[in-house]
């Protein structure tokens, strides 16, 4: 398996704009979660996801974020408008009750880079 | 409130043992992983204790103690490639809570 991917690597933009973030998790898993990480604020969970059903929205700083799992393949995360301070890495991470070695496992994608000017 | 509490930075020079310190308090508790982050790259999995004990996995080794809400990574024989980012996690239902993360740097 290919394991998590996650699109663009890499995102510049100006503030007020609209960023979208994607991710395909692994084939089979039914968890996908959402991470944000700054050096201030460390490892943030954002939401979460089982069957593609929003189990826990909490960690969501504000209205301007919003996050959807259309299909079992495929999640994105949406900032409108976006601002400076949401400047950080966002990670998208799988796991499945049934795979891996620890169910709790959970699998990490690449990490999107975003930086809004 | 939740708080997991580590060492902000260790260092240490090749061969030797460290050990990372976690400290937790949270509102639920099903168990402790750890994860490893080299600069520029995503957490990957470690070690997960749901009991209190040692887990072993290889150089590797994992402790909780749930009364004292408590645990340790504890890194054997270290290499260089062991310099990176080390977090504890509590598993609380079906989500992490990650802690700040210790920074350890391995010296030749």
């Amino acid at each position: 398996d290919a394991g998590v991917i996650q699109s663009p690597r890499h995102e510049v933009t100006e503030m007020g704009q609209e960023v979208t973030l994607r991710c395909k998790p692994i084939s089979g898993h039914d968890y996908l979660f959402w991470y944000r990480q700054t050096m201030m604020r460390g490892l943030e969970l954002l939401i979460y996801f089982n069957n593609n059903v929003p189990i826990d929205d909490s960690g969501m700083p504000e209205d301007r974020f919003s996050a959807k799992m259309p299909n079992a393949s495929f999640s994105t995360l949406k900032i409108q408008p976006s601002e400076p301070r949401d400047s950080a890495v966002y990670f998208c991470a799988s796991s499945s009750v049934l795979q891996g070695a620890f169910y709790n496992e959970q699998f990490f994608g690449p990490g999107t880079r975003l930086t809004v000017l | 409130g939740q708080s997991l509490e580590q060492p902000s930075e260790v260092t240490a020079v090749e061969g030797a043992i460290v050990q990372i310190n976690c400290t937790y308090q949270t509102s639920g508790f099903y168990g402790l992983s750890w994860y490893q982050q080299h600069d520029g790259g995503a957490p990957t999995f470690l070690s997960y204790n749901a009991l209190d004990g040692l887990e072993e996995t290889g150089r590797f080794s994992s402790f909780l103690s749930r009364s004292d809400s408590y645990g340790y990574l504890l890194l054997q024989e270290l290499q260089m490639k062991d310099s990176a980012s080390y977090f504890c996690a509590v598993r609380n239902t079906d989500k992490l809570i990650f802690g700040t993360g210790t920074r350890l740097q391995v010296f030749p």
